[in-house]
């Protein structure tokens, strides 16, 4: 049950895109369409943004979007806007176990 | 609306006990699985337990696996998690989350801060 990678930090400007990876294994990312989305703002709970790899839930905004390849599933904000800035957790489903990647932190210049 | 409330945490020593609540609203509760999810101070998300929606089945990370135990009573739309033989690196702001489709977590409570400390 080892976590998922995903790059500790990244940033972009105002209406840029920037993307997020998250890497795994066959035994999760690779091996299932279960790959979600979460943004979590300082002191607040975990927020669902996207679901089964690339679906939005009603209420986020299309800027949102999700991919996977192989084994590294993808997140992909477009048109940054500053309240965007957060820390993003991929999260796979993995056979009986659920596990989350170390987490990316956001920073909308 | 989709309410889950958690409640039970705390300061205790190390090696004690400790269980956790997380009350649910505003939807049929026995018809989702339920999870906890941990974050320890200024760190990442980690899953700790999940539960099938009839309590059949229920899977704990490797972390925690023979100290804590997930339960649910569906006639008290509650999820628990008994926390036995706790440790200092158990400390962390405890979640409990809804299994929704897509083996997604579509609803988290607000968190209950459990410090394991002497």
């Amino acid at each position: 049950q080892s976590a998922l990678t995903q790059p500790p930090s990244a940033s972009g400007s105002p209406g840029q895109s920037v993307t997020i990876s998250c890497t795994g294994t066959s035994s999760d990312v690779g091996g299932y369409n279960y790959v979600s989305w979460y943004q979590q703002h300082p002191g607040k709970a975990p927020k669902l943004m996207i679901y089964e790899v690339s679906k939005r839930p009603s209420g986020v905004p299309d800027r949102f979007s999700g991919s996977k390849s192989g084994n590294t599933a993808s997140l992909t904000v477009s048109g940054l806007q500053a309240e965007d800035e957060a820390g993003y957790y991929c999260l796979s489903y993995a056979g009986s176990n659920w596990v989350f990647g170390g987490g990316t932190k956001l920073t909308v210049l | 609306q989709v309410q889950l409330v958690e409640s039970g945490g705390g300061v205790v020593q190390p090696g004690r006990s400790l269980r956790l609540s997380c009350a649910a609203s505003g939807f049929t509760f026995s018809s989702h699985g339920m999870h906890w999810v941990r974050q320890a101070p200024g760190k990442g998300l980690e899953w700790v337990a999940v539960i099938w929606y009839d309590g059949s089945n229920k899977y704990h990370a490797d972390s925690v696996k023979g100290r804590f135990t997930i339960s649910r009573d569906n006639s008290k739309n509650t999820v628990y998690l008994q926390m036995n033989s706790l440790r200092a690196e158990d400390t962390a702001v405890y979640y409990c989350a809804r299994w929704g489709e897509g083996k997604r977590l579509d609803y988290w409570g607000q968190g209950t801060l459990v410090t394991v400390s002497s």
